[in-house]
């Protein structure tokens, strides 16, 4: 059984570029987070999608993000106008429905904004 | 809202020492789930375990135990008999249904296992 996997693992851009991050999560998994690592906010939260629901968007941090998931299952996290507070890891997870279900985490990707 | 609270940045021992990792959180739900995460240099998240809030036993799972007290909102971790290879960022997490799902981490422990 594969786990999540994310690509590219790493990619390093321009500022002002868009970039596109991309999550395969375990199948069967309905739930699809993404999480962003960096030294000065530890792990954040960015967005969850359960199923068909509308995705929770509470932790974008900006309206340069946003993220889709087709066919319940590949996600894309789109950032534009890159940033360089945007460097950072990104960390897809999936797991099974509901908040008592233990989340399985990919690679990441580390984002380099020069 | 929901906090984890790890105050131990790093924390250094020399192997086969036991090691406590500490874990208070807060939270208004009344059924939430708590959780560690292992992050070894190579970088994946690793789930380690798993608690709800209704159930307090404590859990051994080899050299590994865990400590849940509702009391005092704590969930702490301890690794005995501690190994060059348990050394890795531990980071406790909450989840809950007033949280959406999503996991609230604390700040993570870096704990170095030295010879």
């Amino acid at each position: 059984g594969a786990g999540v996997s994310q690509s590219p693992s790493n990619k390093v851009t321009e500022k002002g570029k868009d970039v596109e991050l991309r999550c395969d999560p375990i199948s069967g998994h309905t739930a699809l987070y993404w999480y962003r690592q960096s030294l000065g906010q530890g792990l954040e939260f960015l967005i969850y999608f359960q199923g068909n629901s509308a995705p929770d968007k509470s932790g974008l941090p900006s309206d340069r993000f946003s993220a889709e998931r087709t066919g319940g299952s590949v996600s894309t996290l789109t950032i534009q106008r890159t940033q360089q507070e945007d460097s950072a890891v990104y960390l897809c997870a999936s797991s099974r429905s509901g908040p008592y279900n233990e989340q399985f985490f990919g690679p990441g990707t580390r984002l380099t904004v020069l | 809202a929901q906090k984890v609270t790890q105050a131990q940045t790093e924390i250094s021992v020399v192997e086969k020492e036991d090691v406590t990792l500490d874990c208070v959180y807060e939270t208004r739900d009344t059924t939430y789930y708590l959780f560690w995460y292992k992050q070894p240099p190579s970088g994946e998240l690793v789930f380690l375990i798993r608690r709800n809030s209704f159930d307090e036993q404590n859990e051994i799972s080899g050299r590994y135990s865990w400590n849940f007290q509702k009391s005092t909102s704590s969930f702490n971790f301890t690794i005995t008999a501690s190994q060059v290879v348990d050394s890795a960022v531990y980071f406790c997490a909450l989840s809950g249904w007033g949280g959406g799902n999503k996991l609230t981490f604390g700040t993570g422990t870096q704990l170095k296992v030295e010879l």
